[in-house]
């Protein structure tokens, strides 16, 4: 049991690359979300999706793209990177009717130049 | 609307001394309060959770925390420091989804520090 994983663990892009951060989890849990940590201000919410197929935004959905073509992969995509892109990203899981347990991956952390 | 305010960015304690993180919530519900822990380059990982049952509430590793309805506060104890207990330390309120999906509102953190 793997848990939650993510790929890559680090990242360099310079400004208007795009890429896809990868997102899995192996304990069949229907919520998945994003976050992104910025000093001094916790853990915000890019996206999150209920199940395969349902997908939302969170608080700081601007500049970032979802999907969730299975139960265990969820994607996020940066369309344009932009300086203020730069964080540690965080995707996490967890039951729908426990969502405030949430299993965290490892985190990738992004810089754009 | 859901916030959380942690008081202290930085706490700093001997090894084997007691441990204080501050953490005070606003919420228009009856609220579901939690401590997450981080350590380096880590993902965050629950350390305790208050769903409506006892107000005292004992988490992993020897931390409590206490809800305090008429302070509106949830402050984590412990009452001997470890070294592996230096840290990052997130509070987090839950009162159900709000317009923006948040089932979870992160305070900004607090840094643990363990001195020998």
């Amino acid at each position: 049991n793997a848990g939650v994983t993510q790929t890559p663990k680090f990242q360099v892009l310079k400004t208007g690359q795009s890429m896809t951060l990868q997102c899995a989890q192996d304990m069949n849990h229907e919520y998945m979300s994003w976050y992104r940590q910025d000093p001094g201000m916790g853990l915000r919410l890019i996206h999150y999706s209920v199940g395969a197929g349902i997908t939302d935004q969170g608080e700081v959905p601007n500049g970032y793209n979802v999907s969730r073509s299975t139960t265990e992969d969820f994607p996020l995509r940066l369309l344009s990177a932009a300086p203020s892109q730069t964080s540690v990203y965080f995707c996490a899981s967890s039951y729908a009717t426990e969502t405030y347990e949430q299993y965290f991956g490892p985190g990738t952390r992004l810089t754009v130049t | 609307a859901q916030s959380v305010t942690q008081l202290d960015s930085h706490v700093s304690v001997s090894e084997g001394t007691p441990v204080l993180l501050r953490c005070n919530y606003s919420s228009s519900y009856s609220p579901s309060l939690f401590w997450y822990v981080q350590h380096p380059n880590k993902g965050l990982q629950l350390l305790l959770k208050y769903t409506s049952a006892a107000t005292l509430v004992k988490g992993i590793n020897g931390f409590e925390a206490e809800f305090k309805k008429s302070e509106t506060s949830f402050h984590l104890t412990k009452p001997s420091a470890h070294m592996s207990d230096a840290a990052e330390y997130f509070c987090v309120v839950s009162d159900g989804f709000d317009n923006a999906g948040n089932m979870l509102t992160f305070g900004g953190g607090t840094r643990l520090m363990v001195k020998p």
